[in-house]
């Protein structure tokens, strides 16, 4: 089956400081690619379309300067967190588009969980 | 604007009882729809997913939901609970021209022997 896959799995940074997270499809091409943050005991809030070859698309209310998205290639996409808060703090999911399947078809990453001091 | 309602934020059941966790949606179109179960601090499992046809969905792990136009509902249901299905449930629709996935609150079900 498709498999997503992201990394770090956890990550703990200093305030001020920035921090990627990968998000990679590991045995399908993904064109699209989205990324969602989940606060402790709280639903999944999509942030972003990701594009490969584009910019990505933001949600009402996200900062396309503070969460940068790039998707530079079919299997690979990053969010960087720049100059990191402690309310940056939570847990990042994103998902990948199978460009050969159905457009409504999502498989999702594990997750990352950043915490910042 | 599409919108996904979980009406029941917690959820207890007693082990072998059967169980539904509710969901309404808001969309103009037909939705796709989708269950997704997620253990403390792990990502998302899929349990199933409504698309087209056949209104009564099964799932894994036993689960079924079922999809009515006419209430926009999208319940899913399972005839005995075991302990280990205790999580969080979340429902999402997918929707927009970039088929975008918007997920209701959650329900977090507690299992007791």
């Amino acid at each position: 089956g498709a498999v997503v896959s992201q990394h770090p799995s956890w990550v703990i940074c200093k305030s001020g400081t920035s921090v990627k997270i990968e998000c990679r499809s590991l045995d399908f091409q993904a064109t699209t690619m989205f990324w969602y943050r989940q606060f402790p005991k709280q639903s999944l809030m999509l942030m972003a379309t990701s594009n490969e070859g584009s910019k990505a698309t933001y949600e009402q209310g996200v900062e396309k300067d503070k969460f940068l998205i790039n998707h530079a290639s079919l299997t690979l996409s990053t969010l960087t967190v720049t100059s990191a808060h402690p309310e940056d703090s939570s847990f990042y999911i994103c998902s990948a588009r199978d460009h050969r399947g159905p457009s409504y078809e999502q498989y999702f990453g594990p997750g990352t969980r950043l915490t910042v001091t | 604007a599409q919108s996904v309602t979980q009406p029941d934020i917690h959820i207890t059941v007693s082990e072998g009882a059967s169980l539904e966790l509710r969901c309404n949606y808001s969309y103009g179109a037909t939705p796709y729809l989708f269950w997704y179960v997620q253990s403390p601090g792990q990502g998302l499992q899929l349990l199933l997913k409504y698309f087209s046809g056949d209104t009564l969905v099964q799932g894994i792990k036993g689960f079924e939901a079922e999809f009515k136009r006419s209430q926009s509902s999208f319940n899913l249901r399972k005839p005995s609970v075991h302990w280990s299905d205790a999580a969080e449930y979340f429902c999402a629709v997918g929707a927009g021209t970039g088929n975008q996935f918007y997920f209701g609150t959650g329900t977090s079900l507690t299992v007791i022997p």
